[in-house]
């Protein structure tokens, strides 16, 4: 069974801080990879995705991810935060099997960013 | 205006009543997702559906019920067998690969 993880729990940063959220994931197959944001109170939005191509992708609000297939990673990136990007972050992953085309999450993480 | 909702926002039921948890998408998109999200444990797939009038189990079945008579509608019962109900409940729906989240209910059994 495919599984994600998240390392850091919850992270506070200041204003213009650089941020790398981390994710492992295990499965031995072709995957996609996702990063979803939850601010307060709102939605679960998709941040960014990477399917296939150039292993960086670039997403919403200035955000990236890097795909490192040799260590099963896939990790947030943003040069400078900002206080609006406190929420909760979180790393999913598809693998198509049996027929269903499921996410497995993992369990998060809380950024809160300090002016 | 399109997208997903879910209804109502914030539920209360007393221990031992089942409830129904609502989610609608005018979106066309076939695949219904259910989830249940728990502080520090991320989201975990209840039941999804391909079709309609199919729907499979995900990973934390027990104790939930489904339907998907309509592509428009995939409801969600939360029966008295689930033994920890009090939960965040997420719909989503998909297109491709890709699924689009609901505002979500927010269920509390008293």
């Amino acid at each position: 069974a495919q599984s994600v993880s998240q390392h850091n729990h919850h992270v506070i940063l200041s204003e213009a801080a650089s941020l790398e959220l981390g994710c492992n994931y295990s499965y031995g197959g072709t995957v996609n990879l996702f990063w979803y944001v939850q601010y307060p109170g709102q939605h679960l939005q998709l941040l960014l995705k990477y399917f296939s191509g150039d292993p960086l992708v670039k997403g919403i609000k200035g955000f990236e991810a890097e795909f490192i297939k040799s260590k099963f990673s896939f990790n947030l990136r943003k040069p400078s935060v900002q206080w609006s990007d406190t929420a909760e972050y979180f790393c999913a992953v598809n693998a198509r099997r049996g027929g269903g085309n499921k996410l497995t999450f993992g369990t998060g993480t809380q950024l809160k960013v300090e002016l | 205006d399109g997208g997903i909702t879910q209804s109502p926002k914030y539920l209360f039921r007393k221990e031992g009543q089942n409830v129904t948890l609502s989610c609608e998408q005018n979106l066309n998109h076939d695949a219904m997702y259910w989830y249940r999200q728990d502080p520090g444990q991320g989201l975990r797939l209840i039941y999804y559906s391909q079709i309609v009038n199919d729907f499979q189990k995900g990973d934390i079945a027990e104790g939930y019920s489904v339907s998907r008579e309509k592509k428009e509608s995939f409801p969600l019962t939360v029966t008295s067998a689930q033994k920890n109900p009090t939960a965040f409940y997420l719909c989503a729906s998909a297109r491709g690969d890709t699924q689009y989240f609901g505002p979500g209910t927010r269920l509390t059994v008293l």
